[in-house]
């Protein structure tokens, strides 16, 4: 089946640095690539919808400037949390959408959990 | 706006007994709706869609537009099937995920 992978897989950085978290899909292309993110015990919740070749359209609330997302190719879309808070400090989720399976057909990644200390 | 409710954050069922965990919606138009399912140490993972009206590991559901309600059951339920499951409503190609399950299943 389709595989979807995060690098890092845990991240701890220093409030005001930036990091970033890659989403790769491994054996098909994406043109459609998703970025959740899930608070302890709580639900995923969308951040933002990652197309490849245009601009990321961000979820109400979500701001755009500090959780950048970079579609460059048809496997790989990456999330940078800029100038790091505490208050980041999340597990970062993405999926992949495979275009034959159906609009709502996604294969996540495992997840990256951010620290921002 | 549309939203998904998954009343009980943990269920615990005896192994052999029946499960059913419940899901209800909000949403205007005509829902597709999904179970995902999170084993442990494992990835988030598509279990069934209402759409394919499929029985998958022994799970059904069963879409209830009078109710809003897509419950997830399984009549004889099996120690793997402890896990995080949640339901997912679809729309505008994207995901709306409920806070999700916690079955453990009692041996």
């Amino acid at each position: 089946g389709a595989v979807v992978s995060q690098h890092p897989s845990w991240v701890i950085c220093k409030s005001g640095t930036s990091v970033k978290i890659e989403c790769r899909s491994l054996d098909f292309q994406a043109t459609t690539m998703f970025w959740y993110r899930q608070f302890p015990k709580q639900s995923l919740m969308l951040m933002a919808t990652s197309n490849e070749g245009s601009k990321a359209t961000y979820e109400q609330g979500v701001e755009k400037d500090k959780f950048l997302i970079n579609h460059a190719s048809l496997t790989l879309s990456t999330l940078t949390v800029t100038s790091a808070h505490p208050e980041d400090s999340s597990f970062y989720i993405c999926s992949a959408r495979d275009p034959p399976g159906g609009r709502y057909e996604q294969y996540f990644g495992p997840g990256t959990r951010l620290t921002v200390t | 706006a549309q939203r998904v409710t998954q009343p009980e954050k943990l269920l615990s069922v005896f192994k052999g007994a029946p499960v059913e965990l419940k899901c209800n919606y909000s949403y205007s138009g005509s829902p597709e709706l999904f179970w995902y399912v999170q084993y442990s140490r494992q990835r988030l993972q598509l279990l069934l869609r209402h759409i394919s009206r499929e029985s998958i590991k022994g799970f059904t559901a069963d879409l209830n537009k009078g109710e809003t309600s897509f419950h997830l059951k399984k009549p004889f339920a099996q120690e793997e099937d402890s896990a995080m499951y949640y339901c997912a409503l679809g729309r505008n190609e994207k995901l709306t995920f409920g806070t999700g399950t916690r079955l453990t299943i009692i041996p």
